[in-house]
Order: structure tokens, then C-alpha cells, then sequence
């Protein structure tokens, strides 16, 4: 059964860069599945930022695209995420989550089916 | 992006209950809608993929249909364990930007 789990700094400062780390476990990231990040402010609805495919290939919500970098390290089975220049309004939950290809094609997935537990980031100095 | 909008963002009902709620997305998205619950504190649990097909391991009295733009989630008896909060996802735009609707919590009349 394969798992996914958040890690990374609680607390990043004004202007500073958000890193987070996805590590899957009973499986493998090579998979035929697209690797996301999904957030949630407090009190609010949830906000899809990217995704990537273990190639590196890479989509982003074009909202944050310009601050958005996902990466893939498939020696350790992990995914990470990295937010610059951030603000209060970037504090929330993280979530990293897994959508599976739908073969022939790999611009075809199903819903995220798995999902992380989560991990809060606040932006303050 | 295709903007997903979801009706009403809050619901109140009681135990055995029959529940919809509705998602509109702003432009046709064939079926690529998924449901999800929320919990408090917990990550959302995937419900419905693909507007209708039920995941594995959900009670069966939660449904969903649609396609093109209109979709409902209905729950056709309310049980204590469904109090939750409800987002819709259109997924396999064009441009894969996946976009959330903004929730209706389901709470206790």
C-alpha cells in the first residue's frame, strides 16, 4: 500500500522559501503516476499548486507558476516542492497526493487516490 | 482556467436525510469530476472519480452523476459519519491546471 508523507520547516519567513519534501513509500515514484501539491489555508478550500511526472515533467496552477519549482529525486522515492518570495497569504497545509495515468496517454490521470497527511507551513517572522 | 463552483457552501440536514449537492464547471469537462470528503484535521478521502465511479471501500449510498458542466454528489441517507466537508475537482483539462471547487460542509441540523 503505498503511502506518502510531508516533511519540512514549520515556519519560513516573510520573503523566504518554502521547502517541502513528499516521500513515497510501498512503492515506487518511477510509477505510472503524476506526483502533486495541493494546499489549504486555514479555514479555507483547497488549492492545487503542481505536479510532476518522474521524467520531470512538470504542470503548475498559473497563479503560483512563477514562483512554483517542483523536482523528483527517484534515489531516495521522494518529491519536492519549493515556494519563493513568500507571503503570510502562503500560510497553510501542504498536502502531497498521487493521481495514476490512464494509459496510452500520460496527459490522462484518475482523481488523487492517495493523499499525505498533511504538514503546516506558517509565514512569519 | 476552467473555474469550478459549487452550491450551497453550507448544508444543513439530519440523519437519514437524502443530500445533493452541485458543482458547475465553467467550460464542458467531459466527466473528468472527482468527489472528495474532508474531515477536520484529516486529508480529503477521494469519493467519486470520473463523475460517477464510486472508489473502492465507499458506502454506496453516496452516488454522483453528470457530465459537461452540471455534476451532483448526493448521499441518499445521511449517516453521523457523513458531517464533513465536500469538494468537487475537475482534473484532464487540456491544460492539466486542476482546479477545486470551494466545498460545502454538511452539517447537523
Amino acid at each position: 500500500q503505498v503511502q506518502l508523507q510531508e516533511s519540512g520547516p514549520g515556519l519560513v519567513k516573510p520573503s523566504g522559501t518554502l521547502s517541502l519534501t513528499c516521500a513515497v513509500s510501498g512503492g515506487s515514484i518511477s510509477s505510472s503516476n503524476w506526483w502533486s501539491w495541493v494546499r489549504q489555508p486555514p479555514g479555507k478550500g483547497l488549492e492545487w499548486i503542481g505536479e510532476i511526472y518522474h521524467s520531470g515533467s512538470t504542470n503548475y496552477n498559473p497563479s503560483l507558476k512563477s514562483r512554483v519549482t517542483i523536482s523528483v529525486d527517484k534515489s531516495k522515492n521522494q518529491f519536492s516542492l519549493k515556494l519563493s518570495s513568500v507571503t503570510a497569504a502562503d500560510t497553510a497545509v501542504y498536502y502531497c497526493a498521487r493521481a495514476t495515468v490512464i494509459p496510452p496517454s500520460l496527459h490522462y490521470t484518475d482523481a488523487f487516490d492517495i493523499w499525505g497527511q498533511g504538514t503546516m507551513v506558517t509565514v512569519s517572522s | 482556467d476552467i473555474q469550478m463552483t459549487q452550491s450551497p457552501s453550507t448544508l444543513s440536514a439530519s440523519v437519514g436525510d437524502r443530500v445533493t449537492i452541485t458543482c458547475r464547471a465553467s467550460q464542458s469537462i467531459s466527466s473528468w469530476l472527482a468527489w472528495y470528503q474532508q474531515k477536520p484535521g484529516k486529508a480529503p478521502k477521494l469519493l467519486i472519480y470520473k463523475a460517477s465511479s464510486l472508489e473502492s471501500g465507499v458506502p454506496s449510498r453516496f452516488s454522483g452523476s453528470g457530465s459537461g458542466t452540471e455534476f451532483t454528489l448526493t448521499i441518499s441517507s445521511l449517516q453521523p459519519d457523513d458531517f464533513a466537508t465536500y469538494y468537487c475537482q475537475q482534473y484532464n483539462s487540456y491544460s492539466r491546471a486542476l482546479t477545486f471547487g470551494g466545498g460545502t460542509k454538511v452539517e447537523i441540523k
